[in-house]
């Protein structure tokens, strides 16, 4: 069983429609929580970065921490046709050297 | 603030030959992470360089080795390489140490492997 699972899509929403991406983890461990945007033939590109329960926000983007379910999200409000991409989340322990990526969800915005 | 750069782009080699990867990170960065993508593995974490030593090491063969200079500057290198060994190759560079882990990626290299 891998330690990071993400839903693997493919998601295709209509412009303006609000996207929620999902990853859960079974290492408690993990402390630090990232999202990372990849366009293709690119390197990731970071979105959000968490380090403890709750919510941040930033823009149109949301990232949310459950450490008691071990469950991440990231939600995009009014989607634009340039947030077609693929969504990584990662975790890190702390004094890690290493990030444990999710297998990545691929988004279509739809105009 | 220049971001992570990665040379060469793109890469084609033939199986037995050896390759070498360099990476430059952000200024004031000390942690450099090397990582390999493919469909099939998704990101593969290789290894990770903090101050010109190797303080962590995935579960890749000794082919894939690395290293990283005074100033900062890492350079990956896989020895006989393998058509398995075709990928994209990113690093990664963050300031390694509390308070902060982000890592920013650079744009990587393609590597193919025939």
């Amino acid at each position: 069983q891998k330690e990071v699972e993400q839903d693997p899509g493919p998601l295709s929403v209509p412009e303006g429609a609000i996207v929620s991406l999902n990853c859960t983890y079974s290492n408690s461990a993990f402390q630090y929580f990232m999202w990372y945007r990849q366009y293709s033939r690119k390197g990731p590109e970071l979105l959000m970065y968490t380090y403890s329960s709750g919510n941040k926000e930033d823009g149109r983007f949301t990232a949310q921490v459950d450490k008691s379910s071990k469950y991440i999200s990231l939600f995009i409000r009014d989607s634009q046709p340039s947030d077609s991409a693929t969504y990584l989340c990662a975790m890190r322990v702390p004094n890690a050297g290493k990030s444990t990526f999710g297998d990545g969800t691929t988004l279509t915005v739809k105009p | 603030k220049a971001g992570v750069t990665q040379t060469p782009r793109y890469l084609i080699k033939t199986r037995g030959q050896q390759v070498t990867l360099s990476c430059s990170p952000i200024s004031g960065h000390r942690s450099v992470s090397w990582y390999q993508q493919t469909p099939g593995q998704g990101l593969q974490f290789l290894f990770e360089y903090f101050s010109e030593t190797q303080r962590n090491k995935g579960n890749f063969p000794g082919r894939f080795s690395g290293r990283q200079f005074s100033n900062s500057r890492s350079e990956m290198n896989v020895s006989t390489l393998e058509l398995g060994d075709s990928a994209l190759y990113l690093c990664a560079s963050s300031l390694g140490q509390m308070p902060s882990y982000e890592q920013y990626f650079g744009p990587g290299t393609r590597l193919t492997v025939t």
